[in-house]
């Protein structure tokens, strides 16, 4: 039930791209993405819901799939700030909760 | 407009002891979700739990570990008996309704059992 995501890990230098892939073998009603700094909490970034969305926010956007039951994070002209563990959540038709992925850790570098 | 809190922020207990890890959601927010996070890995889901009902526990454990909502006062998550392996961050989350809104996580408490 957990998604599954990748990759695991990234290096950035800053200004760069970065894709972050989210996919559930189960059906999918809307996936949730959120950032996570050393030692703190996850913090919301967005929420899509199933209909193919796509949304941005500033220089990261994402985009939803759900008939491929698949979310992606986009990440542009990544900023020192970019730098986290980024876990996907997704709910489930019929749950009643957030299954959250492994997290991609990336790291923005000067 | 206060955002979640949790308390204590650490909490060190010895094997055998209990921990009561307090929740309290955002104003407004009357869904409560508490979650397990081992180092270096992802989050683990426990309880959901609204005002006086535990909607869905299946990430409890079957023993030492409880939860509860009441009508007034925090969340609580209660470890008893805690052992080496119930060391982790735990998180607490709200939304405003059921199920699928978006939620909002607390600071966490880190929980170490010597």
């Amino acid at each position: 039930q957990q998604p599954v995501q990748s990759p695991q890990a990234v290096i950035l230098r800053e200004g760069e791209d970065a894709v972050i892939n989210c996919s559930s073998s189960k059906a999918l009603y809307s996936v949730h993405w959120y950032r996570q700094k050393h030692g703190e909490a996850p913090v919301f970034l967005m929420i899509l819901l199933k209909g193919g969305e796509q949304k941005g926010h500033e220089k990261i956007s994402a985009s939803f799939n759900e008939k491929k039951q698949q979310s992606s994070l986009y990440l542009t002209a990544s900023q020192l700030s970019y730098s986290g563990t980024y876990f996907c959540g997704t709910y489930q038709t019929g749950a009643n909760n957030l299954f959250f992925g492994t997290g991609t850790r990336l790291t923005v570098i000067p | 407009n206060a955002g979640v809190m949790q308390n204590p922020r650490h909490l060190v207990r010895r094997r055998g002891q209990e921990a009561r890890l307090r929740c309290s959601p955002m104003k407004g927010h009357s869904h409560v979700y508490w979650y397990r996070q081992l180092p270096e890995e992802g989050l683990k889901f426990m309880v959901y739990l609204q005002k006086e009902n535990i909607i869905d526990e299946s990430g409890m454990p079957k023993e030492r570990f409880s939860a509860e909502f009441p009508k007034e006062g925090p969340s609580i998550l209660r470890i008893q008996q805690v052992v080496r392996g119930d060391s982790a961050a735990y998180f607490c989350a709200s939304s405003p309704q059921a199920g699928r809104e978006t939620q909002y996580f607390g600071p966490g408490t880190r929980l170490l059992v010597l």
